[in-house]
């Protein structure tokens, strides 16, 4: 089955600077790779996805990029604000193939420093 | 536009014993999924219903168990809880178009077990 591992668990930066999370993904079947935030004592949330048919998808601030050869994909947060402090969470799954199976990362605690 | 709501948010329970945890879905969506979220961890997918009927597992045991109702509420089974078994259970609706597409969670019930 599926495993995705993602690195850092980890990653304080301060105000303004770029952070960069990292997942890498086994099963090359996977197609699509969601991202979602969890703030502390809250649901998570999606913030970005990616389809294995392109290479990378930008929405404003927040960009993800796909390596299907490396089997790896990252998200880009740019001029980091302190609302962006959370738990980010990388996942994989196979589109259509019944269930939409999310296979998680063990998430990353992202904090920005003023 | 009502989000996922999911009930009890809290409860605490005593190894083998069994709780039941309900979920109502966001209005328009036709899929539930539940996973499992441990301390410091990632969700971990249990299972998804579609159309009252499970349409996907993941590695969990046959003492998980869960319902879909007509109106696409649900509900999730835990028989002969164990002390592993604490967790946050995380209930997120969809609708299923063939398509992967953003799960929306609930914010949660977190299950304790003594």
């Amino acid at each position: 089955g599926e495993n995705v591992e993602q690195h850092p668990s980890t990653l304080s930066v301060q105000e303004g600077d770029s952070a960069v999370i990292k997942c890498t993904y086994s099963d090359s079947a996977s197609n699509y790779f969601p991202w979602y935030k969890q703030e502390l004592g809250k649901r998570p949330q999606l913030i970005i996805d990616i389809r294995s048919n392109v290479g990378e998808k930008k929405d404003q601030r927040i960009a993800v990029t796909l390596n299907k050869t490396a089997k790896h994909f990252s998200l880009h947060i740019t001029e980091t604000q302190p609302e962006d402090s959370a738990v980010y969470f990388c996942a994989a799954s196979e589109e259509g193939q019944g269930a939409q199976k999310l296979v998680f990362g063990q998430g990353t605690r992202l904090t920005i420093n003023p | 536009e009502t989000g996922v709501t999911q009930s009890p948010t809290h409860l605490i329970k005593t190894r083998g014993q069994q709780v039941t945890l309900r979920c109502s879905s966001q209005s328009g969506h036709n899929t539930v999924s539940w996973y499992q979220q441990a301390l410091g961890q990632g969700p971990q997918f249990i299972f998804q219903y579609y159309r009252e009927e499970e349409n996907g597992r993941g590695n969990f045991p046959p003492r998980f168990s869960g319902l879909q109702f007509p109106n696409y509420s649900s509900e999730l089974n835990v028989n002969a809880l164990e002390l592993d078994d604490s967790a946050l259970y995380l209930c997120a609706s969809s609708l299923n178009s063939g398509r992967a597409g953003e799960l929306f969670f609930g914010e949660g019930s977190r299950l304790t077990v003594l």
